[in-house]
């Protein structure tokens, strides 16, 4: 089944204590990409990611790192989190439109992320 | 500075009845828009999809309308039925990037028996 996975689902931590969610996908996707949703303010993209090694910024990338060293993986770390990271976090892949012929992004369940 | 626009945060239609949700967007660049769909304790999942150089699209009970010179799109789903009751995110991209997705906040129908 094509899906893109998430771990841990729920996590309850405490102010800078380093944490990494992952995100998986099975569909060979090129990009992947992380996303935060708060209250009032929908969906807001963290990092991208458009191939292996190839990652960069999206509007609120602060507190936030990322890696790609392989193409299915995209963990999404927070060294030193902070109680403004609560948050539902979401990851998402897809492939370049000029392959799949459409922008659509496939999400994983999310990550209900609190921090004390 | 919100590109993308859904000015109703909720919104409440009978079943059997349409439900009309809009989108307004600022970014003359975007050229491709989605709507995503949402319900509580999954991710969102793809719905519906128009690209610029159309004005309308349909697929099964959702049609989704772009009016490019207000830069409004707007989803109609007829007709409403109670499982439609979820969350819809209206999203956009520009120059196809696939990567960058711009979100709006989000629209909240409950459709009711």
């Amino acid at each position: 089944e094509a899906q893109v996975t998430q771990n841990p689902r729920y996590l309850i931590t405490v102010t800078g204590k380093k944490l990494t969610v992952t995100c998986s996908q099975n569909m060979n996707h090129e990009y992947m990409s992380w996303y935060r949703q708060d209250p009032g303010l929908g969906l807001r993209q963290i990092y991208y990611s458009m191939n292996v090694e190839v990652t960069d910024k999206g509007d609120v990338p602060e507190g936030y790192k990322v890696s790609r060293k392989e193409k299915r993986n995209f963990p999404l770390i927070l060294e030193s989190p902070s109680p403004n990271q609560t948050s539902l976090y979401f990851c998402a892949s897809s492939r370049p439109v000029w392959l799949a012929g459409t922008d659509t992004q496939y999400f994983g369940p999310g990550t209900r992320l609190t921090v004390l | 500075d919100q590109q993308v626009k859904q000015n109703s945060p909720s919104l409440s239609v009978q079943e059997g009845r349409i439900s009309i949700l809009n989108c307004d967007y600022t970014n003359s660049m975007f050229d491709y828009f989605l709507w995503y769909k949402k319900y509580p304790a999954e991710g969102p999942t793809f719905l519906i999809s128009i690209s610029s150089i159309k004005d309308k699209n349909e697929d099964g009970r959702f049609t989704v309308f772009l009016n490019k010179s207000a830069k409004h799109l707007s989803l109609h789903i007829v007709p409403s039925q109670p499982g439609d009751s979820a969350v819809y995110f209206c999203a956009a991209s520009a120059g196809n990037s696939g990567y960058a997705l711009n979100f709006g906040k989000g629209t909240s129908l409950l459709v009711t028996p």
